[in-house]
């Protein structure tokens, strides 16, 4: 059974750096995409973007200028880096296999941007 | 890019069939046949439970199919279920740099 976890900081302080981290298994993470989506009450689910086991990425645009996705395979983890991060980045954070459809998700993960 | 359009809500009775749609441009859902609808209980993850307009994933009741005319996708949950209670967001592939856009969701109540 495929699952992910996503782990990282709860709490960012405004125009600082939100990492996080999902670790995947029961799956290989070479064989598929692999993406990022959040969500808030606002805006509800918005696509961050994905990754591929080779470094391809492909972001959402109105992200775009402050996000890197990276991935290492020997630990089984794809992580998320979102820069100058403000109130209007707090979500609940998700990560997601595959990338124009998502079948299977980490839990989610809350992050708060506040000092 | 804008979000898809889905009806903010819907009801229905135990035993009865409901729709949800989820309208779209010919540059998303009616240009491609890469729609996908979700399931979310609160506090949960979504769940996948269409994908490619009409395909279930395994493990996905038969109750739920999925439909598409023109820029307007559809979710149809039949024999409608007390456990069917939740929201229901579509997502779409699109041609524009977004790659893929979701709905705003929809809550199904069962009366």
């Amino acid at each position: 059974q495929v699952h992910l976890q996503e782990s990282g900081p709860g709490l960012v302080q405004p125009s600082e750096t939100l990492s996080l981290t999902c670790t995947v298994s029961g799956d290989s993470i070479t064989s598929y995409y692999w993406s990022w989506i959040r969500q808030t009450p606002g805006k509800g689910l918005e696509w961050i973007g994905y990754i591929y086991y080779t470094g391809s990425t492909n972001y959402n645009p109105s992200l775009k200028s402050r996000v890197t996705m990276s991935m290492d395979t020997s630990k089984s983890q794809f992580s998320l880096i979102l820069r100058s991060v403000t109130a209007t980045d707090t979500a609940l954070y998700y990560c997601a296999r595959r990338d124009s459809h998502f079948d299977y998700w980490g839990q989610g993960f809350l992050v708060t941007v506040s000092s | 890019q804008s979000a898809l359009t889905q009806p903010a809500s819907v009801s229905g009775s135990p035993g009865q069939s409901i729709t949800i749609s989820c309208t779209g441009t010919s540059s998303d859902v009616g240009g491609y046949n890469y729609v996908s609808w979700y399931q979310q209980y609160p506090g949960k993850a979504p769940k996948l439970m269409i994908y490619e307009v009409t395909n279930r994933p395994s493990g996905v009741s038969t109750r739920f199919s999925g439909s598409k005319s023109g820029n307007t996708a559809s979710l149809t949950i039949s024999g409608l279920q007390a456990a069917d209670e939740a929201d229901y967001y579509c997502s779409s592939y699109t041609s524009s740099s977004t790659y893929v856009i979701f709905g705003g969701g929809t809550k199904l109540t069962v009366l």
